[in-house]
């Protein structure tokens, strides 16, 4: 079975400053993707980023990127020039053949003006 | 494109009481997924339907708990003698289902307190 660990339950960063999120999964397939969701407080749960397994090159959306390690199995989250907007709790999730999501216990991150 | 809905938006019942919640998923989406989520923690996967038929239900979906999704398009969700422990957030998630990064896009839940 799937299973994805965020290792840091909260971490705080200052207004436009760098953080990076952690997260770890284990799985046997070879064919899955990888997500991170944010959720933000007493709101929907919105995607921030995707990553498929197969390609090499880290996935990047404006602000957002990954440092995706498929031998480790690794996928960490950068975010860049971090805005009081970003503070939310971060879910890492897996996909595999079954479609449905693995989610981690979540990151809370908060952020300093 | 309105998004996925759910209703209620909150639901507070007394144990032994029966709920049921609605989601209505993105238009032309293909398939529906229930999780739940209870503080502190990530979601967790309890059923997801393919248009109308229901492919794969989790284990934590007790006999109490029952989805449907009769015409391919809303789905229910109902809990028959609710239990202090079915306290949660009832998410809601929808995909398009052909293929690719079949990427789920979620609703803003529904919040069942069991009194």
């Amino acid at each position: 079975a799937q299973t994805v660990t965020q290792s840091q339950p909260e971490m705080s960063v200052q207004e436009a400053e760098t953080v990076t999120l952690s997260c770890t999964y284990d799985t046997s397939e070879s064919d899955y993707y990888l997500f991170w969701y944010k959720q933000p407080p007493s709101r929907q749960m919105i995607l921030v980023i995707r990553q498929e397994a197969y390609k090499q090159q880290n996935a990047t959306e404006n602000r957002f990127s990954v440092n995706f390690q498929k031998a480790a199995k690794s996928f960490s989250l950068k975010i860049s020039d971090s805005q009081l907007g970003d503070a939310a709790m971060y879910f890492c999730a897996h996909q595999g053949g079954s479609e449905k999501l693995v989610f981690g216990k979540g990151t809370k991150l908060t952020v300093n003006p | 494109d309105t998004g996925v809905s759910q209703n209620p938006r909150h639901k507070i019942t007394k144990r032994g009481q029966n709920v049921t919640f609605r989601c209505d998923p993105i238009s032309e989406h293909n398939r529906l997924y229930w999780y739940r989520q209870t503080l502190g923690q990530g979601p967790e996967f309890l059923t997801y339907f393919q248009n109308e038929a229901q492919l794969e239900k989790s284990r934590l979906l007790s006999d109490r708990f029952s989805a449907e999704r009769p015409k391919g398009s809303f789905s229910t969700l109902e809990i028959q003698r609710t239990e202090q422990g079915d306290s949660a957030m009832y998410l809601c998630a929808s995909s398009l289902g052909r293929g690719g990064t079949d990427t789920q896009y979620f609703g803003p839940g529904t919040r069942l307190t069991v009194l």
